[in-house]
């Protein structure tokens, strides 16, 4: 069955601090890639999403996110968070093979101290 | 240009009465969405309407979980018989096209089931 993983539930950093979310997927295929953002008190919406072509894809807010196929891998970075980066975070993936069904990851509330 | 309106925004209900709840997506979206998000849970895919089509099914929890959508535009996620465990937030995106347009979220429905 298809699914997606994310390793942290919750993570706590000082501004500055570098940020790394762990994500993998189980699809077979070629997969579309997506992280959604949750700021406290806002609809969920789209960080960045990755299809095809380079593997590091970059997104708003100075967020990037690298696709490593071999490990089913699409992990979320920025090498300098800010206090208003506090918020959950989404893993998503979808595929022709699975009829484009979005399955989302179980999230990670990110806070960061200032 | 208005976003996906979902209505109404909070729902409290007692067990074993039915809910509808409504979403408007954006103007011109032609695939819609429908999730769950319970406390400390992802999301969970419940159902897709292409059009007015809904071809994967899959997702509803039971056959209590009925939705339709009309004239491309508003669906309805109907639950009959509501159980204490169907008490989630209800979210609803939109999108121009399936598989790799990005999903525009609505606020989401928080129903309550006492």
């Amino acid at each position: 069955a298809q699914s997606v993983s994310q390793h942290n539930h919750h993570v706590i950093l000082s501004e500055a601090a570098s940020l790394e979310l762990g994500c993998n997927y189980s699809y077979g295929g070629t997969v579309n890639l997506f992280w959604y953002v949750q700021y406290p008190g806002q609809h969920l919406q789209l960080l960045l999403k990755y299809f095809s072509g380079d593997p590091l894809v970059k997104g708003i807010k100075g967020f990037e996110a690298e696709f490593i196929k071999s490990k089913f891998s699409f992990n979320l970075r920025k090498p300098s968070v800010q206090w208003s980066d506090t918020a959950e975070y989404f893993c998503a993936v979808n595929a022709r093979t699975g009829g484009f069904k979005t399955i989302f990851g179980a999230g990670t509330r990110l806070f960061v101290k200032a | 240009g208005a976003g996906v309106s979902q209505s109404p925004s909070n729902k409290v209900t007692e067990k074993g009465k039915d809910v509808e709840l409504r979403c408007d997506p954006i103007s011109g979206h032609t695939a819609l969405y429908w999730y769950r998000q319970s406390l400390g849970q992802g999301l969970e895919f419940l159902i897709y309407f292409q059009g007015n089509s809904a071809p994967d099914k899959s997702g509803l929890p039971s056959d209590r979980f009925s939705a339709e959508r009309t004239g491309g535009s508003v669906s309805t996620l109907t639950i009959q018989r509501t159980q204490q465990e169907d008490s989630a937030v209800y979210l609803c995106a939109s999108s121009l096209g399936l598989e790799r347009e990005t999903q525009y979220f609505g606020p989401g429905t928080r129903l309550l089931v006492l």
